[in-house]
């Protein structure tokens, strides 16, 4: 069965450094990968995906994330953050039985003035 | 504004209520799915429908139930409701039947806090 895990609850970094969220997935076949966005009393929104195309994906807002098969991994990084990022972060995996999407527990990042 | 409307966006109740969560998709969208959001957890998938029709379900509890009518809205029942079942419920909807083919656009939710 496919699992993921986001190996910090919470992530916090000072405005204008690089931002760095961290996601491990599980999965026996080569699944699809996503990252959503949820901001404070907000709906989720889609980041990127990966679909099995490049393995480096760009996103919206700078966001960049690289899916690496070796390490099982699809960590979430942008160069320099901004105050309007603060916000939890989803990293997603899809199920392969049903396609269905199977979620992580969340990384809040914070944006340190 | 993501053109996906959940109403009612708060809900208090008591314990052994029954509540009505209503969606409606953005427009042209087929699929809709339900999602649960309890304290500091990711979202548990509930239910998806995709044409008025029940397409997959996953960790949707026996005393809730959902259906898609005929204009492609969406009701979740939640019944006999317990304190666990305090959540955010979230919509979603999308243009193809596939979760990992499109793009999931959420409402903003219906938080329900049951007393």
């Amino acid at each position: 069965a496919q699992s993921v895990t986001q190996l910090d609850s919470h992530v916090s970094v000072s405005e204008g450094t690089p931002v760095l969220l961290r996601c491990n997935y599980s999965s026996s076949y080569s699944p699809s990968l996503f990252w959503y966005v949820q901001h404070p009393n907000k709906g989720l929104q889609l980041l990127l995906k990966y679909t099995s195309a490049a393995t480096l994906v760009k996103g919206i807002n700078g966001f960049e994330a690289e899916f690496k098969k070796s390490e099982t991994s699809f960590h979430l990084t942008k160069p320099s953050a901004h105050m309007s990022d603060a916000a939890e972060y989803f990293c997603v995996v899809s199920e392969s039985s049903n396609y269905q999407l199977i979620w992580g527990a969340g990384t809040k990042l914070i944006i340190k003035p | 504004d993501s053109g996906v409307t959940q109403t009612p966006k708060h809900l208090i109740t008591a314990t052994g209520q029954r509540v009505t969560l209503r969606c409606s998709p953005r427009s042209g969208d087929l699929s809709v799915y339900w999602y649960q959001q309890s304290l500091d957890q990711g979202l548990q998938f509930l239910i998806q429908y995709y044409n008025g029709e029940e397409r997959a379900k996953g960790n949707i509890l026996e005393r809730f139930s959902a259906q898609q009518f005929p204009d492609l809205h969406s009701e979740l029942n939640l019944s006999s409701l317990e304190l666990g079942d305090s959540a955010l419920y979230f919509c979603a909807s999308s243009a193809v039947l596939r979760a990992d083919t499109g793009e999931l656009f959420f409402g903003e939710g219906s938080r329900l806090t049951v007393l």
